[in-house]
């Protein structure tokens, strides 16, 4: 079975704190994604990546960077977390021109600003 | 713009049928999926179509017609375990998964 894990659960903040977050998938997938879930909204797209040290920007990437170092992990950084950006946290991975580029997803990180 | 289109919220009664429809305005089709989130959970994948017709695995169906933009989620013989929100998400022509805000599903006895 495919395991996307995500370095933690819960995760609690003070503004302008630096904020990683990290996920880790052992199937070997090429693709790793970042995405962020509000309530009444659907999953929205942070940032990919198609390979190691390669990102793209996805539809809201403002005050996010993210680091793909190595194939099987994928960090989200928040370089000065605000209170706007709690929420919750999704990494997914999926195959390179795999069957329907089906994503699997981690627990997720519910994250607070305060 | 990209739109997904589904009802925030659906009551069910155990053992019933209940219909969950999307509708989707994108830029391109590569296909159409279905993911199952219980509170607290992550999505997990249901079901993916690409061509118009009725794809069935068990208790669960997904239907697809292209020329509607429109996609329904049948769940049969519904049980208590099956109360969670469904997500209907869109693969764009960059193949991008363009993502409805997802419809919570709530089993009664």
């Amino acid at each position: 079975d495919v395991k996307v894990t995500q370095s933690s659960r819960y995760l609690v903040k003070r503004t302008g704190e630096k904020v990683f977050l990290e996920c880790v998938q052992d199937m070997d997938h090429e693709n790793m994604f970042w995405y962020r879930q509000d309530p009444g909204l659907g999953l929205r797209l942070i940032y990919f990546s198609y390979d190691v040290k390669m990102k793209e920007k996805g539809d809201i990437p403002e005050g996010y960077s993210v680091s793909r170092e190595k194939k099987e992990r994928f960090s989200l950084i928040l370089e000065s977390a605000s209170t706007n950006q709690t929420s919750m946290y999704l990494c997914a991975s999926s195959l390179r021109g795999g069957r329907l580029n089906e994503q699997y997803f981690g627990p997720g990180t519910r994250l607070t600003v305060t | 713009g990209q739109n997904i289109d589904q009802p925030t919220e659906m009551t069910a009664t155990e053992g019933a049928i209940v219909q969950i429809n999307c509708t989707y305005q994108t830029s391109g089709f590569n296909g159409l999926f279905w993911y199952q989130q219980h509170a607290g959970e992550a999505p997990t994948f249901l079901s993916y179509n690409v061509l118009d017709g009725l794809e069935e695995k068990g208790r669960f169906s997904s239907f697809l017609s292209r020329s509607k933009g429109y996609s329904y989620l049948l769940l049969k013989e519904l049980q208590m375990k099956d109360s969670a929100s469904y997500l209907c998400a869109v693969m764009d022509s960059n193949y991008q998964l363009i993502w409805g805000a997802g419809t919570k599903l709530i089993i009664k006895p």
